[in-house]
């Protein structure tokens, strides 16, 4: 399976604490994206990176996230002192910086309890 | 001002029917539009794309795009019950960030 992969699929965790999830995008696609969704509605974009650059960041992400795709491969979400709110289903989704067509992973479903 | 509106469904239609789903966007700029299907507790998936006005076809999928009225719709005949899902509507409108639509519910009844 060549799509694009995330992990953990499920994580529930209690308020306060750190999670970090990981995506792995579509093999030799540049662009690599970070969305949140909640039930009900359609995605929200969070960040986007093309290679290892982080060339925005959504104002839906506060300080308390962070996010990383060192060397252009692999990208984290870091969220730190989780609160009740952060609960969503994490995407990640990637494209080649050729198309404009973004294909997401199976997702990041976070509980904070 | 929600950037992308959709028809707030839900929407059922019984086997074998067209399922007519629009959308509406703000940004006359936007230049690309797609249409993604997301069935419960799973992720979005691609299903069409369109970038010109008029029509393009992939098997029982047509999407439509109308520039001028900033308007977009899929259509689905032939519906199957596992075309049960949600169907979201985005928009880039920039070079990468997609903006979706809250999406419309599609039941298609056996």
């Amino acid at each position: 399976d060549t799509g694009v992969s995330q992990d953990p699929r499920h994580k529930i965790t209690k308020r306060g604490q750190n999670v970090t999830f990981r995506c792995d995008p579509i093999s030799e696609h540049n662009r690599l994206y970070w969305y949140r969704q909640t039930l009900g509605q359609g995605p929200e974009f969070l960040t986007y990176f093309q290679n290892e650059a982080q060339l925005e960041k959504s104002r839906l992400l506060s300080d308390r996230f962070s996010a990383e795709r060192p060397k252009g491969s692999f990208s984290t979400l870091e969220i730190q002192r989780t609160e009740q709110g952060d609960s969503a289903m994490y995407l990640c989704a990637s494209s080649p910086l050729s198309g404009r067509e973004q294909y997401f992973g199976p997702g990041t479903r976070l509980t904070v309890t | 001002q929600k950037e992308v509106e959709q028809n707030s469904g839900p929407l059922s239609v019984p086997e074998g029917a067209i399922a007519s789903l629009n959308c509406t966007y703000s940004d006359r700029g936007s230049q690309s539009f797609f249409w993604y299907r997301q069935y419960s507790g799973k992720s979005p998936e691609l299903i069409m794309f369109i970038y010109s006005n008029g029509d393009k076809e992939d098997g029982r999928f047509t999407a439509q795009l109308n520039k001028a009225s900033q308007y977009v719709s899929l259509l689905i005949r032939d519906s199957q019950p596992s075309d049960s899902a949600t169907y979201l509507c985005a928009v880039i409108f920039n070079d990468y960030k997609l903006s979706f639509g809250a999406g419309t519910t599609v039941t298609v009844r056996a």
